[in-house]
């Protein structure tokens, strides 16, 4: 699995849109891009995922660059409750998921 | 539809006592993992299994057998607790398309 980069930390102002970076610029041409996010003391959640075109569902929007070396995650309205680890993964859709540290999101009121 | 349930929630265990976590799922996925998370850290495969029979290690197996009798479930043993393994346990399904779906955990302290 190609390796990510994230920064360690963020903050969002609520109501805004929370734009959150991930570099895996080793990336090969099969590997998926995955976002999970984690809450506190929870299991990690599902959020988005995508090979090359953007993506948009109920959560999130997912934005990857054309060379496919980066890509960002777009909370487009974020809320309190969205305070969260976010990992970005970039693996085979038959791999096991393996986590980095994330970017802890934290949104201020 | 109850998806991936873990039990228990807590356990405290003496150094050397052994117990067993249980995942069950309900979405029929034939793909389920162990990860344990410490304080701070991320997570980290324990073991997996594609299917009804097979099994597999992680990346931190050492201490922990698993087995996997039916689809449905997916049992991880601890043989002989030692304090190293204090850490919250998440089990995990996973569909092709759609990710993974994780359980609430366990919360395990080993004294």
């Amino acid at each position: 699995d190609a390796k990510t980069t994230q920064p360690p930390s963020m903050d969002c102002a609520e109501g805004r849109a929370a734009n959150l970076p991930c570099n895996h610029s080793t990336i090969s041409g099969n590997e998926y891009v995955y976002w999970y996010r984690q809450i506190h003391s929870q299991g990690p959640q599902y959020i988005i995922h995508g090979l090359k075109n953007n993506e948009t569902n109920e959560m999130a929007s997912l934005i990857i660059t054309e060379d496919r070396k980066s890509s960002t995650l777009i909370l487009p309205h974020a809320t309190l409750r969205d305070t969260a680890v976010y990992y970005c993964i970039a693996m085979t859709g038959r791999r096991a998921l393996t986590f980095g540290s994330g970017t802890r999101l934290q949104v201020q009121p | 539809n109850a998806g991936v349930t873990q039990t228990p929630k807590f356990q405290v265990l003496k150094t050397g006592q052994s117990m067993t976590l249980q995942c069950a799922q309900d979405m029929n996925h034939e793909y389920m993992s162990w990860y344990r998370q410490d304080p701070g850290m991320g997570l980290r495969l324990i073991h997996y299994s594609v299917g009804a029979g097979i099994t597999d290690q992680g990346e931190v197996p050492n201490g922990y057998n698993v087995s996997r009798s039916t689809t449905e479930d997916f049992p991880l043993r601890l043989l002989s607790a030692a304090p190293s393994q204090t850490s919250v346990y998440f089990c995990a399904t996973r569909t092709y398309d759609y990710g993974y779906t994780f359980g609430s955990g366990t919360r395990l302290t080993v004294v």
